[in-house]
């Protein structure tokens, strides 16, 4: 158990909708990260947060947007969903800022499937 | 984006072989290099995390090298178990320190 919670684990949706994603970072860790992973891609970098500030930006869809709490938990919105994007959503959580040379702790993911 | 290329893609071996796989990256501007080990439905978990030239990590039978002049990263796993059976990652970071880049990753199946 990394310590980092993710919620839902599964989700299903139609085309044109719109999902709220949840990540609890671990006790103590300031900074989350958010990666996508499709099929038959590696892990896509999206974005991340370090207490509560915008920190980085990948690759991240304008339909997507991302914040992070007081409480240091983060959500990730998909909107006017796609089939493509289809895919595992993971959280992860590091100490640092940068998640250089600090180890990440990932999340068990969320599978999202848009029909 | 930076260009972080594993090989090979997949990898079969009987259980007791030793085994090794590549991570490649830029060398201009290199500052970290992770490996992560990631088991079919559980989440990827950090092995090393490796930031100077000739670093050398070891945790049990797997161990790692890194030559940031030349820009690559080996990961040996020494008499390979079915447990060992996963899929192997490796992420770099440069001095922009914007986030960590993955690669694909190596699949590695070993055969009881």
């Amino acid at each position: 158990d990394s310590g980092v919670t993710q919620t839902p684990k599964h989700l299903i949706t139609a085309t044109g909708q719109r999902v709220t994603l949840r990540c609890s970072p671990r006790s103590g860790d300031l900074s989350v990260y958010w990666y996508q992973q499709s099929l038959d891609q590696g892990l896509q970098f999206l974005i991340q947060y370090y207490n509560g500030e915008e920190r980085a930006k990948g690759n991240i869809l304008e339909r997507f947007s991302a914040q992070q709490f007081p409480d240091l938990h983060s959500e990730l919105n998909l909107s006017s969903l796609e089939l493509g994007d289809s895919a595992l959503y993971f959280c992860a959580s590091s100490v640092g800022d940068r998640g250089g040379t600090g180890e990440l702790f990932f999340g068990e993911g969320s599978r999202l499937t848009v029909l | 984006i930076l260009n972080v290329e594993q090989s090979p893609q997949s990898l079969h071996v009987q259980e007791g072989d030793s085994t090794n796989f590549t991570c490649s990256f830029p060398s201009s501007n290199f500052y970290a290099l992770h490996w992560y080990r990631w088991e079919t439905a559980k989440s990827p978990e950090a092995l090393f995390v490796m930031t100077l030239n000739g670093d050398e990590k070891k945790k049990g039978r797997i161990s790692a090298t890194l030559n940031t002049k030349e820009g690559y990263s080996y990961l040996y796993i020494k008499g390979s178990q079915p447990e060992d059976s996963a899929t192997y990652l490796c992420a770099c970071m440069d001095t922009g320190r914007r986030a960590l880049t993955f690669g694909s990753g190596t699949r590695l199946q070993v055969q009881p």
